[in-house]
């Protein structure tokens, strides 16, 4: 696509509810990023994905958390058991190689959990 | 830490002054890049620069990169109110950010 897609822009959900939040990056891009942004703050690392495969998913927070990637393209970003401190931006981010490259975000999914 | 760590964490200057924001990270890195984020949203690539670059300019931005002694700037010259936003730096190892500074441009 022209650029990365994420979806769905905005999500309410229930405490204690799971979610999917879904990122298309650019087409041809190896290298997808998750990223999680509360109000006002800096952008918190989640995982990195080479192809299908994560490198380094040090920075899920907990095991609620989970990610994957089919076909080196979608990737979905799934949370469990919703918790109120889940509410952020969650944003992804593509580049067409490896960490050395620079990114190309979307424009995020807004999560509420109430 | 792998992150780039910005400072200051806010500066508000007058439309037509410079800005100057800078970074810090500790570890060895091939490059550093510099985003800009609107409104809370996506961020947007402003500029790249390669650990044997020392200076890179693109437009009215300006960034220098010192290795030794792990640190980067970012020069907004002649700054208007559409560059009101908030500016990350990022290193290649690992593509963490930092919280940023937050940047006021006055009209």
């Amino acid at each position: 696509g022209a650029g990365v897609s994420q979806s769905p822009s905005n999500k309410v959900t229930e405490k204690g509810k799971d979610v999917e939040l879904r990122c298309d990056p650019i087409s041809g891009h190896t290298a997808l990023y998750w990223y999680r942004q509360s109000l006002g703050q800096g952008l918190e690392f989640l995982i990195y994905f080479q192809g299908n495969s994560a490198p380094d998913k040090s920075g899920l927070p907990s095991d609620r958390f989970s990610a994957e990637r089919t076909g080196g393209s979608v990737s979905t970003l799934t949370i469990q058991r919703t918790q109120q401190e889940d509410s952020a931006v969650y944003l992804c981010a593509s580049s067409s190689q490896g960490m050395d490259e620079k990114l190309f975000f979307g424009s995020g999914t807004q999560l509420s959990v109430l | 830490s792998q992150q780039g760590e910005e400072d200051p964490q806010a500066l508000s200057i007058q439309e037509g002054e410079n800005a100057t924001m800078n970074c810090s990270y500790k570890t060895s890195i091939n490059n550093l890049q510099w985003y800009r984020q609107n409104s809370g949203r996506g961020l947007v690539h402003l500029i790249l620069i390669r650990s044997n670059e020392r200076e890179k300019h693109s437009g009215r931005l300006r960034v220098t990169l010192d290795t030794s002694k792990k640190s980067s700037s970012l020069l907004i010259t002649a700054s208007r109110a559409a560059d009101t936003a908030s500016y990350f730096c990022a290193t290649s190892r690992g593509m963490r950010f930092g919280a940023g500074t937050r940047l006021t441009v006055k009209p």
